[in-house]
């Protein structure tokens, strides 16, 4: 058990559809991590949020977007949703991004289907 | 830019067998190194780290040495059980904070 939760656990769209995913982290870690996980892949890093700032971006397009609130929730936003889209996304949060190398703390994914 | 090389699988051992699955990295800079483990229909638990050259990280009877000469964090345990049946993902951190993973190795352990 890491703290840290997502929801929903499986999720099917269509092409072109809008996805929202959410993360509950753990309480008191400011930093939260979201990663795309393709089958048969290792997770490739999406975005970081620090305090509600974007803080960092992996190699991901624009319509991939984040939300990170102050109760230590946050989102993941996919818009025009394509059939590569389709992966296993997994949050993590750490407790303070701000220059240290924390242990990040992964919730259990969310499985997003496109077809 | 940085890279996690990761032994390709599957493996598949007997109980207590000795289990290495080999890692190397590319990185700028110095990065901390990790394993993490994911078990079937789970999302990923770390297993342990080592944050400076030749530090060892140790957890469950798992060990992983960080070797700066040859970029490398071997995972290591003396003897698997069937319960250590999982993917194992070696990773790196970099002061950008995101980590980079390797493709993952999956390892079944057989009674």
């Amino acid at each position: 058990e890491t703290g840290v939760t997502q929801s929903p656990t499986h999720l099917i769209k269509t092409r072109g559809q809008q996805v929202t995913l959410r993360c509950s982290s753990q309480s008191g870690h400011n930093t939260v991590s979201w990663y795309q996980q393709a089958l048969g892949q290792g997770p490739q890093f999406i975005f970081q949020y620090y305090r509600e700032e974007e803080n960092g971006r992996g190699n991901f397009p624009p319509r991939f977007s984040g939300l990170q609130f102050p109760n230590y929730s946050s989102e993941l936003n996919v818009n025009a949703l394509e059939l590569d889209d389709s992966a296993l996304y997994l949050c993590a949060s750490e407790r303070d991004a701000g220059g240290s190398t924390d242990t990040q703390y992964f919730g259990p994914g969310t499985r997003l289907t496109v077809l | 830019g940085d890279s996690v090389t990761q032994m390709e699988g599957p493996v598949t051992l007997s109980e207590e067998a000795f289990l290495t699955i080999n890692c190397t990295y590319t990185a700028t800079g110095y990065p901390s190194l990790f394993w993490y483990v994911q078990y079937p229909g789970e999302g990923l638990q770390l297993l342990l780290k080592a944050t400076k050259a030749d530090d060892k990280g140790s957890n469950k009877g798992f060990e992983a040495t960080y070797r700066k000469e040859t970029t490398s964090f071997h995972l290591e345990k003396g003897s698997v059980q069937v319960s250590d049946s999982a993917v194992y993902f070696c990773a790196l951190q970099t002061g950008a904070n995101n980590l980079f993973f390797g493709t993952g190795t999956r390892l079944t352990v057989i009674p």
